[in-house]
Order: structure tokens, then C-alpha cells, then sequence
């Protein structure tokens, strides 16, 4: 089993809709929670962290975070071109430094 | 947010040869970096994690004699990849902790993409 489990994709969505994104982990010690973007050709960019329980939004973003089914999720509302790209989940374990990559859901929104 | 950068942002080299790729912190000061590697359609695998003034903590099955990391100072790591053949060619990512903050975050640069030849 791997450590943080996305599904591969691609996703579609058309443009204005809901993009749901999933991410389940193995490790019940993993305390922060983090989403990345990342254009083809580029490094991951930061969109979001999540610590606790429940929705955390931040503009067309929200993170929801449920540690008893370990999974985190993220939607994106309003979903536009510009937000097709791969989305990186990561998690990290209380106190540590290591970050743990799934390896990305490719969003594609469609016009 | 904070800003990583990385020098150079490719680099083609020939088999045998040594690379040298940097990662600054430019707006903050750095006292742990990551160094990851991307080959493509797969996700990041951390090579190693690199501490100011002290050795690097390799991760299993990474050679610590063909990967060598230097953590000089509060906002520069490198990392040389010594003797690069063409199974090392790929996407090479630097990450900086950011200090400061009760919560930490990790900011990436925007990577190198070595080419071995």
C-alpha cells in the first residue's frame, strides 16, 4: 500500500464546475496535510496546508480533512482553464520534516 | 510567500561528468532544505534533507557519495551530482523550511532539469 494515494486522472471538468480532488494516506502519525499545484515543466506551488479536522477554504479553494477515514480532499469551485495541472497531495508527520508526495490527480478543465 | 531559487534551470552535461546545481532562499533564512528528485509523469521523491552546518540526512537507496550536499549557510544548499551518467537525468527540485513559523511550510524552487548525455 502506498503512503498517500491519489487517483492518477485525468479529471475533467468544464469550465465553472466543481473539480473534487482526493487524497487518502496510510500513516495515522501524519498531523499537516498540504496541496500543490504543478504546471507541466514546473516545480509544485503551494496552494494550501490543512492541520485540523474539517473545511479549511481559501479563496476558490477549500481543503477538508477527515484524519478517522485518513483522507483529505480539495475542491476547487468556479474551476477555470488556468487550473489544469497536476495536484500534488503531501502529508507530514508530527514533528518531522519529511514531506510525502502522492503522485498527483491531472486536472483538466475544458472550455 | 517565500521565494526559492535554483541555478541553473537546465543544465546538459556529458556522462562523467559533474554537476553543481544551487538553491537560495532569497527572502528568508533557510536553516533546513530539500532536495528532491521528479522523473517524468511521477511524483516527487525526496533525496535528501540538508541542515546548515551539519551533514545531510540521505534517504534509503540514495548514494551519498554520487549526491553530495552542501548546506553552507542560512540561505544556500548545493547539490553535485558526481560522475552523472544518463540514467541521472531528471528534474532536480530544492525546498526550503521556512523558519520562522509555528506551523512550517515548504516553498520550492523552480527546479533543474539536468540532462546527461
Amino acid at each position: 500500500q502506498k503512503e498517500v494515494e491519489q487517483n492518477s486522472g485525468p479529471l475533467s471538468v468544464p469550465e465553472g464546475a466543481i473539480a473534487s480532488l482526493n487524497c487518502t494516506y496510510s500513516d495515522r502519525g501524519s498531523q499537516s496535510f498540504f496541496w500543490y499545484r504543478q504546471y507541466s515543466g514546473k516545480s509544485p506551488e503551494l496552494i494550501m496546508f490543512i492541520y485540523s479536522n474539517g473545511d479549511k477554504e481559501d479563496g476558490r479553494f477549500t481543503a477538508q480533512l477527515n484524519k478517522a477515514s485518513q483522507y483529505v480532499s480539495l475542491l476547487i469551485r468556479d474551476s477555470q482553464p488556468s487550473d489544469s495541472a497536476t495536484y500534488l497531495c503531501a502529508v507530514k508527520r508530527g514533528g518531522g520534516n519529511k514531506l510525502t508526495f502522492g503522485t498527483g490527480t491531472q486536472l483538466k478543465v475544458e472550455l | 510567500g517565500a521565494v526559492v531559487s535554483q541555478h541553473p534551470s537546465w543544465v546538459i552535461c556529458k556522462s562523467g561528468t559533474s554537476v553543481k546545481i544551487e538553491c537560495r532562499s532569497l527572502d528568508f533564512q533557510a536553516t533546513t532544505m530539500f532536495w528532491y528528485r521528479q522523473f517524468p509523469k511521477q511524483s516527487l521523491m525526496l533525496m535528501a534533507t540538508s541542515n546548515e552546518g551539519s551533514k545531510a540526512t540521505y534517504e534509503q537507496g540514495v548514494e551519498k557519495d554520487k549526491f553530495l550536499i552542501n548546506h553552507a549557510s542560512l540561505t544556500l544548499s548545493t547539490l553535485t551530482v558526481t560522475s552523472a551518467h544518463p540514467e541521472d537525468s531528471s528534474f532536480y527540485i530544492c525546498s526550503a523550511k521556512v523558519r520562522d513559523r509555528l506551523m512550517w511550510e515548504q516553498y520550492f524552487g523552480p527546479g533543474t532539469r539536468l540532462t546527461v548525455t
